[in-house]
């Protein structure tokens, strides 16, 4: 276990709903990225967070949205959902010092858009 | 764009055979290149990981091995067991380190 925590675990929606995912980092972590994975794929970068501030962002609208929050928890917001927003999103926590270091993943958010 | 190309999409191996799993990249800016193993239903879990300083790195039945001229990095199961059926994805990342490009996965099954 990583200690990467995602609530909820399942999650049905309908077309142009809005959605809030959430996300309790690893212990001593100040660093959330997101990522989006369909079904069969690898996952795909959304947006990374680092002290409540974005840094950085993958090939993802504007209706794609986050925060991250003093604790270092995160969440992760979408709006106008679409039918092809169905998948399983992670987020993953890291502590950003000199160089790159190791993500460590959560459960993960099951969405499904109907 | 692919960043990061994972071959093969899947793989069946006996029980105490040798899994390979091979990935290529094109952009000379990584500088981390992890694997992480994924059960259905849960989050990707970090298996090994290497940087481009050595050419092989080697934990329990799990050896990364890392060709920097071609661009190329594998993952090397020895004595491969039934526990170890997953999907498997290498991933790379620049030492600005906010985002990691992952391959499309590959699904291994050890057969008993």
């Amino acid at each position: 276990e990583t200690g990467v925590t995602q609530s909820p675990t399942h999650l049905i929606k309908t077309r142009g709903q809005q959605v809030t995912l959430r996300c309790s980092s690893q212990s001593g972590h100040n660093t959330v990225s997101w990522y989006q994975q369909a079904l069969g794929q690898g996952p795909q970068f959304i947006f990374q967070y680092y002290r409540e501030e974005e840094n950085g962002r993958g090939n993802f609208p504007p209706r794609f949205s986050g925060l991250q929050f003093p604790n270092y928890s995160s969440e992760l917001n979408v709006n106008a959902l679409e039918l092809d927003d169905s998948a399983l999103y992670l987020c993953a926590s890291s502590l950003v010092q000199v160089e790159t270091d190791t993500q460590y993943f959560g459960p993960g958010t099951r969405l499904t858009v109907l | 764009q692919q960043q990061v190309k994972q071959s093969p999409q899947s793989l069946i191996v006996q029980k105490g055979g040798i899994s390979i799993i091979n990935c290529a990249y094109e952009n000379t800016a990584f500088d981390y290149f992890p694997w992480y193993q994924q059960f259905p239903g849960k989050g990707p879990a970090l298996l090994i990981a290497i940087r481009p300083d050595v050419s092989e790195k080697k934990e329990g039945r799990f050896t990364i091995s890392f060709n920097k001229s071609a661009k190329q990095f594998s993952l090397h199961i020895m004595d491969s067991q039934p526990g170890d059926s997953a999907t498997y994805f290498c991933a790379a990342s620049t030492n600005t380190g906010n985002q990691f490009y992952f391959g499309t996965g590959t699904s291994l099954t050890v057969i008993p």
